[in-house]
């Protein structure tokens, strides 16, 4: 069965400093890999994905993510984190061999960044 | 464009109640969803469509009923409600091809049931 962790249920960062929200997954066959953000009473919004090809994807507000199959993770990085990035976020996955369209979610990891 | 449109933004039913949750996209989006988000378990899918008159059901669907007769509209139903379906309930779509992966979400519905 496909499944997503994320094992922080929070992160604290301080701004201008590098951070990371951790993600891993369990599916059959190569997973195709998503980050979301929420906030505050927003639904979430699309980031960046994972489907095939540089380990190391580049998305929305400067967020980048690295896949790595060995350790099944699928990581989230910013260089430098800003106060407006804190915010809910969520990874999800897919396995395209199912032939489904259907999303697993993690439980969302919540970024606080302090000024 | 408006993008994914929700209504109502709060609800509250009685246990047993029926009512319909309402999901309108303006992007001619071929894939829509239902998910529900609880507190500590993420989202969860309820059931999706990949084009009109076509749905299937996701991790969640029991206690929820869905249809898909336009490519605009997706509500979804809930035949007699019980308090375990309180929850925030969002509603996604997303192109076909290869942004088909690319999910818009609409602002949620805050659904309690007493």
């Amino acid at each position: 069965a496909q499944s997503v962790a994320q094992p922080e249920d929070q992160v604290n960062v301080a701004e201008g400093n590098p951070l990371t929200v951790k993600c891993t997954y369990s599916v059959s066959g190569n997973p195709y890999l998503f980050w979301y953000v929420q906030y505050p009473n927003r639904g979430l919004q699309f980031l960046l994905k994972y489907i095939t090809g540089d380990n190391l994807v580049k998305g929305s507000y400067g967020f980048e993510a690295e896949f790595n199959k060995s350790q099944t993770s699928f990581h989230l990085k910013k260089p430098s984190a800003l106060v407006s990035d804190s915010a809910l976020y969520f990874c999800a996955v897919r396995a395209p061999t199912s032939g489904t369209y259907k999303y697993i979610f993690g439980t969302g990891t919540r970024l606080k960044v302090l000024a | 464009n408006a993008g994914v449109t929700q209504t109502p933004k709060f609800q509250v039913l009685k246990t047993g109640q029926s009512m319909t949750l309402q999901c309108a996209q303006d992007m001619n989006h071929e894939y829509m969803s239902w998910y529900r988000q609880d507190p500590g378990m993420g989202l969860r899918l309820i059931h999706y469509s990949v084009g009109a008159g076509i749905t299937d059901q996701g991790e969640v669907p029991n206690g929820y009923n869905v249809s898909r007769s336009t490519t605009e509209d997706f509500p979804l139903r809930l035949l007699s409600a019980a308090p375990s379906q309180t929850s925030v309930y969002f509603c996604a779509s997303s192109y076909s091809g290869a942004r088909r992966d690319e999910q818009f979400f609409g602002p949620g519905t805050r659904l309690t049931v007493l």
